[in-house]
């Protein structure tokens, strides 16, 4: 949806290094949330935050950071990315408060990291 | 923990024939969500299934939750090129919003 965008949409990086991606969102949700996607695992949750003050480890936190900067923006950092990094990286967020809300994908950001 | 498998990982079908994947969980979900990602985009959010038995039909598309609450199925009827896409479950159980995806089922239709 073009309520979520995310930055940048494609990067390459070397190991070692350390990138941010970023996402922002006009659909005023409270909750957002980073997933990555690999061939054949779907979507596995990194991090969530249910606002600026409250962040939250998802399955596979360890070697990423995230940080709430604003309601609207959530970016998911890796401090020295490696090769097993390399995936396609999506945020997302969500009404709060009712457990049948759905969620708004954002367009994704290819990572490779040589 | 808690794991959602979906079954087929790939199909490769005809157009005009018909397609499901099946989802299973092992344990009870309070909801399932079905979302469909095409070639290059991000998931979309398809439909969404709660109660016990539930069938809900979207055009050519029929998504059902099992009496237990425990599986779910997608069936496409008449496959149009249209279709290609994978299609992922989703438990969205947990009171703090997160979905646990299944692997997916990607379909290619031959034209």
């Amino acid at each position: 949806d073009a309520d979520v965008t995310q930055t940048p949409r494609n990067r390459i990086t070397k190991t070692g290094k350390r990138i941010m991606l970023e996402c922002s969102q006009t659909k005023g949700h409270d909750r957002m949330y980073w997933y990555r996607q690999d061939p054949g695992l779907g979507l596995r949750l990194i991090y969530y935050s249910f606002d600026v003050k409250d962040i939250n480890k998802g399955e596979i936190s360890d070697g990423y950071s995230v940080s709430r900067q604003a309601q609207a923006k959530f970016s998911l950092s890796l401090e020295s990315a490696i090769p097993n990094q390399t995936a396609l990286y999506f945020c997302a967020t969500r009404a709060g408060g009712f457990v049948t809300d759905t969620q708004y994908f954002g367009p994704g950001t290819r990572l490779t990291v040589l | 923990g808690q794991q959602v498998m979906q079954i087929p990982q790939y199909q490769h079908v005809q157009e005009g024939e018909d397609f499901t994947t099946y989802c299973n969980s092992s344990t009870t979900l309070s909801n399932i969500q079905w979302y469909k990602q095409r070639p290059g985009g991000h998931p979309v959010f398809l439909i969404q299934l709660v109660k016990s038995g539930e069938v809900k039909k979207q055009k050519r598309l029929t998504f059902q939750f099992g009496e237990a609450k425990k599986n779910s199925s997608l069936h496409i009827t008449a496959t149009q090129t249209t279709d290609v896409g994978t299609y992922f479950c989703a438990d969205g159980s947990s009171n703090t919003g997160k979905l646990i995806f299944g692997q997916g089922t990607t379909l290619q239709v031959k034209p």
